[in-house]
């Protein structure tokens, strides 16, 4: 049973510049949502997608936005790169009823340089 | 609001030594608790978790009990190993099995020597 994937592992951009990072949740799971770790940090709720719609969201501007897929695939998409984006992606997979425990990707590490 | 607190690190143990990591949380209604661990250069892994007051998680021999009494969840093992050595992190879910975002504390790195 294939776990959580994110693609690409490792970005570079430069400021100024888009980026979209991708999520495949674990089989069976309908929804996603994605975190921001930076370094030496806990991770920061960005937002989350059910029904391919926003569900919740965090405290980050309108340059972060996502997208869902009829099969539960996700994308996170930045917009206007800044320095201060440099971090790593996390998406979490997870039931949209009855449980709340969400499995992590290995995550998307994003340099802006 | 909701928020959690966790001891400050780094931690430094020797091998078999005892493990304690604290862990408080304040929560507007009656949270689920979690435990990740994330490995060097790793995404989170979700090592235990209890969803409502006096449950115990366990996996890996680690432990935390939920105390609803003193709004902890602190985790601990008896007896570290080398391959321990991680970053851990205590989260909550403010309502139990409604599927919101995690609130995390900021992390416990523990380092553990032969």
């Amino acid at each position: 049973d294939a776990g959580v994937t994110q693609s690409p592992t490792h970005l570079i951009k430069t400021r100024g510049q888009q980026v979209t990072l991708r999520c495949s949740p674990k089989s069976g799971h309908d929804t996603v949502s994605w975190y921001q770790q930076a370094l030496g940090q806990g991770p920061q709720f960005i937002f989350q997608y059910y029904e391919e719609e926003e569900r919740q969201r965090g405290n980050f501007p309108d340059r972060f936005s996502g997208h869902q897929f009829p099969n539960y695939s996700s994308e996170l998409n930045v917009n206007a790169l800044l320095l201060g984006d440099s971090a790593l992606y996390l998406c979490a997979s997870s039931l949209a009823k009855g449980a709340d425990t969400q499995y992590f990707g290995p995550g998307t590490r994003l340099t802006v340089l | 609001g909701n928020s959690v607190t966790q001891m400050e690190g780094p931690v430094t143990l020797s091998e078999e030594a005892f493990l304690t990591i604290n862990c408080t949380y304040t929560a507007t209604g009656y949270p689920s608790l979690f435990w990740y661990v994330q490995y060097p250069g790793e995404g989170l892994q979700l090592l235990l978790k209890a969803t409502k007051a006096d449950d115990k998680g366990s996996n890996k021999g680690f432990e935390a009990t939920y105390r609803k009494e003193t709004t902890s969840f602190h985790l601990e093992k008896g007896s570290v190993q080398v391959s321990d050595s991680a970053v851990y992190f205590c989260a909550l879910s403010p309502y139990a099995g409604n599927n919101r975002k995690l609130i995390w504390g900021l992390g416990t790195s523990l380092a553990v020597n032969p």
